[in-house]
């Protein structure tokens, strides 16, 4: 069974960099799509963008020239950094796995609480 | 910029059917969107429940079914359970390697 876990700080300064790690056990970082997605206290979902096995990467066009989605095969892991946030950027930060073939967002990790603060 | 619509909410009586809608701010959707629909109780992770327009999520009971009707996506639900009372989100693909969700829906039975 795929696991995803998302790990990083849950506190991180206004204007400062967001990154987080999320760890992909059970399964192979390979053939897949790799998703950021985040969700805003008491707000619905958003799509922040996702890296292909390969690397390529595509973003939301609200976030594109903030973020930064990367993946380490070795370590069958990828990552999420978000630059200059401010407290709009405060949210719980879900990595997900999207399967191109059968076009299914099918594995979520729990989630991780960033908070925006000095 | 593009942006999905949703119900912000909708109430269902056990054991009654109610349909949620996503749609397009311009356009219409089809399943060149390939829709997918997800549920969310508070503090859970997403649950995917429907993905492809109509294609159930292993484990999804088939109460749940998707669609296109006239101009949006739509999740049906039949038969509705106490426990269906959550968050909906539908996300769809909008092109160039983009998706967006919709602002979710907020279903209560009662």
């Amino acid at each position: 069974q795929v696991q995803l876990q998302e790990s990083g700080p849950g506190l991180v300064k206004p204007s400062d960099t967001l990154s987080l790690t999320c760890t992909v056990s059970g399964g192979h970082i390979t053939g897949y799509y790799w998703s950021w997605i985040r969700q805003a206290p008491g707000k619905g979902l958003e799509w922040i963008g996702y890296v292909y096995y390969s690397g390529t990467t595509n973003y939301s066009p609200s976030l594109r020239s903030r973020v930064t989605i990367s993946v380490d095969r070795p370590k069958n892991q990828f990552s999420l950094e978000l630059k200059s946030v401010t407290a709009a950027d405060a949210a719980v930060y879900y990595c997900a796995r999207y399967d191109g073939d059968w076009l299914l967002f099918d594995y979520w990790g729990q989630g991780s609480l960033v908070t925006v603060s000095s | 910029q593009t942006l999905v619509t949703q119900e912000p909410s909708f109430s269902v009586s056990p054991g009654g059917t109610v349909t949620l809608t996503c749609g397009l701010s311009s356009g219409s959707v089809s399943t060149s969107y390939y829709p997918s629909w997800f549920q969310q109780t508070p503090g859970q992770a997403p649950r995917t429940l429907i993905y492809n327009t109509n294609t159930h999520s292993s484990g999804v009971p088939d109460r749940f079914s998707g669609s296109i009707l006239g101009n949006k996506a739509a999740l049906t639900i039949t038969g509705a359970q106490a426990d269906d009372e959550s968050n909906y989100y539908c996300v769809l693909y909008v092109g160039g390697g983009i998706w967006v969700f919709g602002g979710g829906t907020k279903l209560t039975v009662l």
